[in-house]
């Protein structure tokens, strides 16, 4: 099974600041299966980027998915009030999904 | 719109069974894969397994196998997550979410909180 960790556990950041989300698995995944959520409090995730790079509809241009391998990344280029949540990331491989732990965006 | 609705609120008492469902609207819940998520009290999500409601064929997690059974009414478009025996370790959010090409989640459904307390 492979196993995603998130970094840092939490980040401090004020608005208009560019967040850096990181997300390193245990072995490698294809990039097409790497997967982000965003979760807000006493709401359900919400699908954010799929296919490590791909923004799912909706979603605004200053999100921004990168990496392969074991590396990827989740940028925010400028962080608006409604993007301070808990992201995280998702892959898929030989019929097991996995989740990392889960990144928290709070305001600074 | 496509969305997943699931049941309400759940309050048990250990050893008390228990099953929630999930029902699709919008789109045919019988041609795709329906997943379940469990989200403990301030913690992370953990994927438990998934269902085509079509055939019925499941996969479980390797956490989840043997403590949760997972299944599906295609004649009602509707997958379910159920326990024989609660225990209070299973207090917790459970969604369910569309899986789509066999990779990535969405939509999710509301959430049903269960809570177990004896």
């Amino acid at each position: 099974e492979i196993v995603l960790t998130q970094s840092p556990g939490t980040l401090s950041l004020s608005p208009g600041e560019r967040a850096t989300l990181s997300c390193r698995a245990s072995q490698s995944v294809s990039s097409s299966y790497l997967t982000w959520y965003q979760q807000k409090p006493g709401q359900a995730p919400r699908l954010l980027m799929y296919g490590a790079s791909s923004r799912a509809t909706g979603i605004p241009d200053r999100f921004s998915g990168s990496g392969s391998g074991t590396d990827f990344t989740l940028t925010i280029s400028r962080l608006e009030p409604e993007d301070f949540a808990v992201y995280y990331c998702q892959q898929y491989d030989s019929s097991l999904w996995t989740f990392g732990q889960g990144t928290k965006v709070e305001i600074k | 719109e496509v969305q997943l609705m699931q049941s309400g609120a759940e309050v048990k008492k250990p050893g008390e069974s228990l099953k929630i469902s999930c029902k699709g609207s919008g789109f045919t819940l019988n041609n795709y894969w329906i997943g379940w998520v469990r989200q403990m009290p301030g913690k992370g999500l953990e994927w438990m397994g998934i269902i085509y409601p079509g055939d019925s064929n499941i996969r479980y997690s390797p956490s989840f196998q043997g403590q949760v059974t997972i299944s599906a009414d295609k004649s009602i478009g509707t997958a379910y997550l159920q326990w024989s025996s609660l225990k209070a370790s299973d207090t917790a959010m459970y969604y369910c979410a569309r899986l789509i090409a066999h990779n990535y989640f969405d939509p999710w459904g509301q959430g049903t909180l269960v809570t177990v307390s004896s």
